[in-house]
C-alpha cells in the first residue's frame, strides 16, 4: 500500500524556521496537502496543492514540492505553532493517505 | 461560516453497529463531496470514506464491506453506518467537507468538524 513518510518530530526555537518534510513516490505526480492539528482540536488545512495557502492562514506558512518530497516551512515559528502536522496525498483519487505526522515543538 | 457537527458516537461491543451523523451548515452541502476521517487514541489521522456529489463512494480497505457512507442533501447531513465493529475501530471520527475548485471536488478534506468518539469494547 502507498505511504507518505514524515519525520516524527521537529524542534525549533521561537523565531527560527521550521521545515517539515513528507516523502512519497507519487508526489512528483500528485499534490501534497498539509494539516495542522493542535492538541484536542480538529485538523486545519494550512497548505493545499503543494504551495497554496487558504485564507486566514498566516503568511509564515508556506509549502513546496520537489521530486518525491514535499516540505512545509514555517518561517519565524511561534509558540502557538506547536502542533502535529500531517501531509496528505492521493496515489489514486480513491486511495488517499495521510503521512504519519510530525510533532513540532517550539521552545 | 462552515459548520460540521458530528454525533452518534458512543460505547459499542465488538461485532456491534453504530450510525454516525454529521450535520452541515454554512455552505451549499449538495455541491460538495464529503469525507470521514478517524483518529485512534494517540495515533495519526486515517482517511476512511468519501461521498461525492455524483454519488461516487470510496472506502479505505480497513473499513470496506463493514462501513457504508451516505448523505441526505435535503437534511444537509452525512452519515456513516458502521457494522461488525472491531476493537481497532476505536477512534474519534471526523467528518470533513471536500476541497472543491472550478466545479470539481477532490478527495481532500478541507473543513472539519470537532469529531465524535467511538469506543469498541466488551
Amino acid at each position: 500500500s502507498y505511504e507518505l513518510t514524515q519525520t516524527p518530530s521537529v524542534s525549533v526555537s521561537p523565531g527560527q524556521t521550521a521545515r517539515i518534510t513528507c516523502s512519497g513516490d507519487a508526489l512528483p505526480k500528485r499534490y501534497a496537502y498539509w494539516y495542522q492539528q493542535k492538541s484536542g482540536q480538529a485538523p486545519v488545512l494550512v497548505i493545499y496543492e503543494d504551495t497554496k495557502r487558504p485564507s486566514g492562514i498566516p503568511e509564515r506558512f508556506s509549502g513546496s514540492s520537489s521530486g518525491t518530497m514535499a516540505t512545509l516551512t514555517i518561517s519565524g515559528a511561534r509558540v502557538e505553532d506547536e502542533a502535529d502536522y500531517y501531509c496528505y496525498s492521493t496515489v489514486r483519487s480513491d486511495h488517499p493517505v495521510f503521512g504519519g505526522g510530525t510533532t513540532l515543538t517550539v521552545l | 461560516d462552515v459548520q460540521l457537527v458530528e454525533s452518534g458516537g458512543g460505547l459499542v461491543q465488538p461485532g456491534g453497529s453504530l450510525r454516525l451523523s454529521c450535520a452541515a451548515s454554512g455552505f451549499n452541502f449538495r455541491n460538495y463531496g464529503m469525507n470521514w476521517v478517524r483518529q485512534a487514541p494517540g495515533k495519526g489521522l486515517e482517511w476512511i470514506s468519501y461521498f461525492g456529489t455524483n454519488s461516487t463512494t470510496y472506502y479505505a480497505d480497513s473499513v470496506k464491506g463493514r462501513f457504508t457512507i451516505s448523505r441526505d442533501n435535503a437534511k444537509n447531513t452525512l452519515y456513516l453506518q458502521m457494522s461488525n465493529l472491531r476493537v481497532e475501530d476505536t477512534a474519534v471520527y471526523f467528518c470533513a467537507s471536500a476541497y472543491c475548485s472550478d466545479g470539481s471536488c477532490y478527495v481532500v478534506p478541507e473543513y472539519w468538524g470537532q469529531g465524535t468518539l467511538v469506543t469498541v469494547s466488551s
